[in-house]
């Protein structure tokens, strides 16, 4: 069975810029949760999407969005990009919402440089 | 507000040695516990989960043991190895998982 795919893998962009990134979920998983990694930072968490909604937001401002399509497909999209958005950006998916108490996965993550 | 914390940026252990890795967390109100490990370049895979109503859970040459009184999670790896040197990041649930910054653990042979 596939795992999460996320695209593309690398990526560099300049400030001001903007910059979606897409997550495939495993098949038949209907959650996809956003989160960013930074070195000593940890996971911080962007957002969780379920059955096209958005069920949960962390605490990051309105320039970084999320998606999801029927297929439960998820895009984000970080707009007016700032060098501070350098990171990891991780997409996990779980079968039902993060508090139904499942396992997420992870894919690969994409990196994001911002110059 | 770091809600769960890794206080140990890195650990070295000996192979063949025990590794133990540490987690604290501050909101009671966490139900479900999990270890990630991470290898450079990939992304966080799963290792272990504890429910809270537990207080240790075991998987092969994994155990995690959670202590609700002191707010605190660890990981045992018995015996280490090589392949085991990787960052490991502790997660802790309510209505979504709340990640610590992680520790790098380095298995020396």
């Amino acid at each position: 069975k596939a795992g999460v795919t996320q695209t593309p893998r690398y990526l560099i962009k300049t400030r001001g810029q903007q910059v979606t990134l897409s997550c495939s979920p495993i098949s038949g998983h209907r959650s996809v949760s956003w989160y960013q990694q930074t070195p000593g930072q940890g996971l911080q968490f962007l957002f969780e999407y379920f059955s096209e909604t958005q069920r949960n937001k962390g605490n990051f401002p309105g320039r970084f969005s999320g998606r999801q399509f029927s297929n439960s497909r998820s895009e984000m999209n970080v707009s007016t990009l700032e060098l501070g958005d350098s990171a990891l950006y991780l997409c996990a998916s779980s079968l039902a919402a993060q508090g139904a108490g499942n396992t997420i996965y992870f894919g690969e993550g994409s990196w994001l440089t911002v110059v | 507000d770091q809600q769960v914390k890794q206080n140990s940026p890195s650990l070295s252990v000996q192979e063949g040695r025990i590794s133990i890795l540490n987690c604290d967390y501050t909101n009671s109100m966490f139900d479900y516990f999990l270890w990630y490990k991470k290898y450079p370049a990939e992304g966080p895979t799963f290792l272990i989960s504890i429910s809270s109503i537990k207080d240790k859970n075991e998987d092969g040459r994994f155990t995690v043991f959670l202590n609700k009184s002191a707010k605190h999670l660890s990981l045992h790896i018995v015996p280490s190895q090589p392949g085991d040197s990787a960052v490991y990041f502790c997660a802790a649930r309510i209505e979504k998982l709340t990640f610590g910054t992680g520790t790098r653990l380095t298995i020396i042979p």
